[in-house]
């Protein structure tokens, strides 16, 4: 089966810009993680879809981070305006429900200059 | 939220030899635990994982175990391959944390050939 798509695989603006990223799940994959990976760390999670309702994005900087899954499949994360600080891997991840294994795309790196 | 500490940082083994990675927790109600191994550029891709009510799981020449007592996990790599070079994060899921996975620092593991 396919794995979790990401796209694009880089990005590199400059700050105060907005950029978006774009996530296909695992077909059937209900549940679906936006992570972010700062170099030499370990995933962080930012929010957590059910279907296309977010049931946890308490770690999310909701004042310059956005996220949808319209439809409960695709899922966009935006970032508007981008921060020097913002720069890391985005990982998207998903699995079947909330309590099976995840399963992560390569990532978007993300560069800000 | 729920701390993992993954040792060593850094390991250097030679082929053939056998590794083993080490995380401990605090949190007793932590109840699954997977592995991931993460190449240059890619996602971290789950490689096994074990659940709170089974103390040791074995996949071909890797193997998990748990000690629920002592808070402690571990990866064993038996008759490493160059292929194994990559870097390893444990992680682990709490009943009580909103099902999020809260990972390690990570281990970068190197074969020698």
């Amino acid at each position: 089966e396919a794995g979790v798509v990401q796209s694009p695989r880089y990005k590199i603006i400059e700050k105060k810009q907005p950029v978006a990223f774009w996530c296909n799940p695992i077909s059937g994959h209900n549940t679906l993680y936006w992570y972010r990976q700062n170099l030499g760390q370990g995933p962080e999670l930012l929010i957590r879809y059910e279907n296309e309702e977010a049931v946890d994005d308490s770690q999310l900087p909701k004042d310059r981070f956005s996220a949808e899954r319209l439809k409960g499949v695709d899922s966009t994360l935006k970032i508007q305006p981008a921060e020097l600080g913002d720069s890391a891997v985005y990982l998207c991840a998903s699995s079947v429900s909330s309590n099976q294994p995840q399963h992560f795309g390569d990532g978007t790196r993300l560069s800000i200059l | 939220g729920e701390n993992v500490e993954q040792h060593p940082s850094t390991l250097s083994v030679q082929e053939g030899d056998s590794a083993v990675i080490k995380c401990t927790y605090s949190d007793s109600a932590s109840n699954y635990f997977p592995w991931y191994k993460q190449e240059l550029g890619k996602g971290p891709q789950l490689i096994i994982d074990i659940r709170s009510n089974v103390g040791e799981k074995k996949d071909q020449r890797i193997a998990v175990t748990l000690n629920k007592t002592a808070k402690h996990f571990s990866l064993h790599i038996t008759e490493t391959q160059p292929e194994d070079s990559a870097v390893y994060f444990c992680a682990l899921v709490s009943s009580g944390s909103a099902r999020q996975l809260t990972f390690g620092s990570g281990t970068q593991l190197t074969v020698l050939p």
